[in-house]
């Protein structure tokens, strides 16, 4: 079955520390990925994704993700968080074949120490 | 600038009530979803559109209908509200086209709870 994981429910990291979020999708072919943020009381927003070439992708905000094909994996990274940063964050897949649709992980709970 | 909007932010609905959730994109966007939010389970697909007046079914129709009788207003209906219906609803829109190739639009939610 299509899935995305996102195995962190809830991350703390301190004000200026490297962040890595991580996301692993099951698909039967190499779908589209991307990653979004949600502020409190706001819906989503795209931070990058990734469709095909170069598998590092850069975002909005300062983050960045990568692609592995042979993990299904597409971390989400940002070298130094800010206190702005603190939201939560959704990994998605498109399907690329079937009936197309989005299919959403659960979400990872960003908590930023100042 | 791109603009989907939902016509509540909260709404507070009784059992039974009919209830509509409104949404509506300025972007010319064919293609329209429904999501509802909760916590620990992510967004789940309830319906969506690729045109006027046409209608898919998503991952959890049950107990939803929706309308799309022109092409910026996508409308959730709640025929008979129930509890378990308490959620976040987020609607969403992209350009033309049947891929996903390209990111979605949400609005701001409605964060509906039925009594």
């Amino acid at each position: 079955a299509q899935s995305v994981t996102q195995p962190d429910i809830h991350i703390t990291v301190s004000e200026g520390a490297s962040l890595e979020l991580r996301c692993n999708y099951s698909y039967g072919a190499t779908p589209y990925l991307f990653w979004y943020v949600q502020s409190p009381g706001q819906g989503l927003q795209l931070l990058l994704k990734y469709f095909s070439g170069d598998t590092l992708v850069q975002g909005i905000k300062g983050f960045e993700a990568e692609f592995k094909r042979s993990q299904s994996s597409f971390n989400l990274r940002k070298p130094s968080v800010h206190w702005s940063d603190a939201a939560e964050y959704f990994c998605a897949v498109g399907t690329t074949s079937g009936t197309y649709k989005y299919i959403f992980g659960t979400g990872t709970r960003l908590k930023v120490l100042a | 600038d791109v603009k989907v909007t939902q016509s509540s932010r909260y709404l507070v609905k009784r059992t039974g009530e009919k209830v509509f959730l409104e949404c509506v994109q300025d972007m010319d966007h064919e293609n329209m979803f429904w999501y509802r939010q909760d916590p620990g389970l992510g967004l789940r697909l309830i319906y969506f559109s690729y045109d006027v007046k046409m209608k898919e079914k998503g991952d959890i129709p049950e107990g939803y209908s929706v309308s799309r009788e022109k092409k910026e207003r996508f409308s959730l209906i709640l025929e008979s509200a129930s509890t378990n219906q308490t959620s976040m609803y987020l609607c969403a829109s992209t350009i033309p086209g049947q891929g996903t190739y390209n990111e979605q639009f949400f609005g701001p939610g409605t964060r509906l709870t039925v009594l």
